[in-house]
C-alpha cells in the first residue's frame, strides 16, 4: 500500500536556525510524484514543490532545500535560517499515477510537521 | 490570475439542510478533485473528476454527489449533511492527461454541521 510518514508531529526553532522536515515513503509504483504544501495558519495549502521519481537532483529554491533519495525512500525538506513567517503545518504527498487500473491520480498525504518558529 | 476559488468559505448549518459548496477553476485543468482533512485523520479525497462528465469516488465518498458539467467546475453536494461532516473541505486541480501533476488548491471551505 502506499503511505507517507512525517514522524515529526511538531518542531519548535528559533528564529534564524535551520530545521529539516522528514518525510519517508512507500510505494509501489515506479513512477510516481512527490510533492510538499505548506498549510499556514490562514488555512490554505500552498504548492511548494513536485519531484518525479526519476529525478533524484536536489532543488535549493531561496532558503528551501529539498532532498530526494529512493534508497531510502526519502523526501526531506530543509529550510535554512527559519523565519517567524515560516510557521506552518507542512505536508508531504506522494501521488498515484492516473488512468491506470484502480489509480485515482490522489494526493496520499502525510500527518504532517507542524513547525513553530519563534522570534 | 490562475486560482482555484470555492464558495462559501465558512459554512455554519444544520442536520439534513441539503447545500452546495462550489468550486471553479480558471487554469483550463482536466482532474478536478475534493479532500476532507480532519484532526487525526489528515486529508482524504472524496471524489474526483478525470474530466467533464467523469467522476468516480475516493476514499470517503458516503454523503457526498459531485458532478462535472463543465470543466471548470466541480461542485460538492450534500444531499442530507450530518455533523460528521463537520470538517475543512479543499477543492484541487491539476492538468491530468494521464500523469501525475501538480494538483493546486482552493482556499478550504470550513463546514459545521449542527
Amino acid at each position: 500500500a502506499q503511505k507517507v510518514t512525517q514522524a515529526q508531529t511538531e518542531i519548535s526553532v528559533v528564529e534564524k536556525e535551520d530545521v529539516t522536515l522528514d518525510c519517508v515513503y512507500e510505494t509501489r509504483d515506479t513512477t510516481y510524484y512527490l510533492f510538499w504544501y505548506k498549510q499556514p495558519p490562514s488555512g490554505e495549502l500552498v504548492f511548494l514543490i513536485r519531484r518525479n521519481s526519476f529525478d533524484e537532483q536536489n532543488e535549493i529554491s531561496g532558503r528551501y532545500s529539498w532532498n530526494f533519495q529512493k534508497s531510502t525512500s526519502s523526501f526531506n525538506f530543509t529550510i535554512t535560517a527559519s523565519q517567524v513567517v515560516d510557521s506552518a503545518v507542512y505536508f508531504c504527498a506522494l501521488s498515484e499515477a492516473m488512468g491506470g487500473s484502480g489509480n485515482t491520480g490522489k494526493l496520499i498525504f502525510g500527518q504532517g510537521t507542524t513547525l513553530q518558529v519563534k522570534p | 490570475e490562475a486560482q482555484v476559488t470555492q464558495n462559501p468559505r465558512y459554512l455554519i448549518t444544520v442536520t439534513g439542510k441539503k447545500l452546495t459548496v462550489t468550486c471553479s477553476q480558471n487554469m483550463n485543468h482536466e482532474y478536478m478533485s475534493w479532500y476532507r482533512q480532519d484532526p487525526g485523520l489528515g486529508l482524504r479525497q472524496i471524489y474526483y473528476s478525470m474530466n467533464v462528465e467523469v467522476t468516480d469516488k475516493g476514499d470517503v465518498p458516503e454523503g457526498y454527489k459531485v458532478s462535472r458539467k463543465e470543466k471548470r467546475n466541480f461542485p460538492l453536494i450534500l444531499e442530507s449533511p450530518s455533523p460528521n461532516q463537520t470538517s475543512l473541505y479543499f477543492c484541487a486541480s491539476s492538468l491530468g492527461q494521464g500523469y501525475p501533476d501538480t494538483q493546486y488548491f482552493g482556499p478550504g471551505t470550513r463546514l459545521t454541521v449542527l
